[in-house]
């Protein structure tokens, strides 16, 4: 059964650093993965989609890399902001290719 | 705009009331799932559907039902809500079942 860590579990920095979380998975048999940001008691929303064929996605100052053999994903923040502070989830595919198989979240505080 | 609505936003109920949390989505998609987020155990998916009339089980479909008669909604029924169901509920859509996930706002549901 998949099952998804994030480290670190939370992560606090000044405004402007680049960071780096980190997803691994299991199993590498995925078809895709998702990155997701969660702001407090609100719904998901959709960062990056990274399709099994891809080894990284762009969007803004965001970057998603994927490496499926070592089972790893990690999403680059550059000149990070404090609107930037959530909770970030990493979200591969189940095996069926029918959910998406959560991890817990890097909880994102960024100071100005 | 593109979206997936959830109603209610907030409901609280008493034990053994059935209810229904209704999800629309307006992107003509395919595939449709619910997930429950529990603190210490993240998002888990409760029951997807891969097109109309075409529904199954996620890993936490005990005490939930679902049904799916036209392609634009998915309801989330609880025929006798325990208090154990208690939980912040979200509706998803995607054009395809392997396609990328755009999520509804949530229903955070308390049951007593």
């Amino acid at each position: 059964k998949q099952e998804v860590t994030q480290i670190p579990a939370a992560l606090s920095v000044p405004e402007g650093e680049n960071l780096v979380l980190n997803c691994s998975f299991t199993d590498s048999a995925i078809y895709n993965l998702q990155w997701f940001r969660q702001d407090p008691g609100k719904g998901l929303t959709s960062l990056l989609l990274i399709q099994s064929s891809q080894r990284e996605q762009t969007s803004g100052r965001l970057n998603a890399s994927l490496d499926k053999s070592s089972g790893r994903s990690t999403l680059y923040i550059a000149a990070s902001q404090p609107g930037d502070s959530a909770t970030y989830l990493c979200a591969p595919y189940n095996q069926a290719g029918t959910a998406l198989i959560f991890g817990k979240g890097t909880t994102l505080s960024v100071s100005s | 705009e593109a979206q997936v609505t959830q109603n209610p936003r907030y409901l609280i109920t008493v034990t053994g009331k059935k209810l229904t949390v209704t999800c629309s989505q307006n992107m003509n998609h395919e595939y449709m799932s619910w997930y429950r987020q529990d603190p210490g155990l993240g998002l888990r998916q409760i029951y997807y559907s891969m097109n109309v009339e075409v529904t199954d089980k996620g890993d936490v479909p005990e005490g939930y039902k679902v049904s799916r008669k036209e392609k634009r909604n998915f309801p989330l029924i609880l025929e006798s809500p325990s208090p154990n169901q208690t939980s912040l509920y979200f509706c998803a859509s995607s054009l395809t079942w392997r396609g990328g996930y755009t999520f509804g706002s949530g229903t955070r549901l308390t049951v007593v």
